[in-house]
């Protein structure tokens, strides 16, 4: 079956440094997310792209964020200047269409230290 | 900003038994409903959604009812089974957006 990836699994880096995290989304799914969840709290909604811009994100995805989907497989999360609170679980999610369920990889543990 | 509860942090049952988790939102613009199950160390697994001009939906072991007067869902899961020994994310999208709200989680342990 299908399935999103995401590398790495496990991202350890300085505060204030610039983090890229990586996803493949299912290939022929057209609508992408990035959520995160912070140690013993919910998984939360940071942005979603669709038709290569951005269709909506949460008040999390300040100018310290960016997506880009640079080719036709990749879709990518970065965070300029990393700070300790970014440190969280990040997960890539895509769907078909609407009306179909999100699928998410199995996450990217980031530790800002 | 609780617009998705799950008042259960964790859950206990019988191998064999049905598992009944539930869940409560405060939205009135939500209209798609979804349940995930998540693992340690793994991403949230898509098991069954259910729109809001239904009120059940059925897979397998796995039925999702939705009370929108009292704007409340449940999943049930019968017979339970090891392997469901999980987190189990209640989640909700609706109106015109797109993004996914979550639930806390409830901890289901299937006890042998």
């Amino acid at each position: 079956e299908p399935e999103v990836t995401q590398t790495p699994s496990h991202q350890v880096t300085q505060m204030g440094q610039e983090v890229i995290l990586r996803c493949v989304p299912i290939s022929n799914h057209l609508y992408f997310y990035w959520y995160r969840q912070i140690l013993g709290q919910k998984v939360e909604f940071l942005v979603s792209f669709y038709n290569n811009e951005i269709s909506e994100k949460s008040e999390i995805f300040d100018d310290q964020f960016s997506v880009e989907r640079p080719d036709g497989s990749n879709f990518t999360l970065k965070i300029r200047s990393t700070k300790l609170e970014d440190s969280a679980m990040y997960f890539c999610a895509s769907r078909r269409q609407e009306g179909q369920p999100q699928h998410f990889g199995d996450g990217t543990r980031l530790s800002i230290l | 900003d609780q617009q998705v509860k799950q008042n259960s942090p964790s859950l206990s049952v019988q191998e064999g038994r049905i598992s009944i988790l539930n869940c409560d939102y405060t939205n009135s613009m939500f209209d798609y409903f979804l349940w995930y199950k998540k693992y340690p160390a793994e991403g949230p697994t898509f098991l069954i959604s259910i729109s809001s001009i239904k009120d059940k939906n059925e897979d397998g072991r796995f039925t999702v009812f939705l009370n929108k007067s009292a704007k409340h869902l449940s999943l049930h899961i019968v017979p339970s089974q090891p392997g469901d020994s999980a987190v189990y994310f209640c989640a909700a999208s609706g109106g015109r957006d797109d993004k996914i709200i979550f639930g806390k989680g409830t901890r289901l342990h299937i006890l042998p």
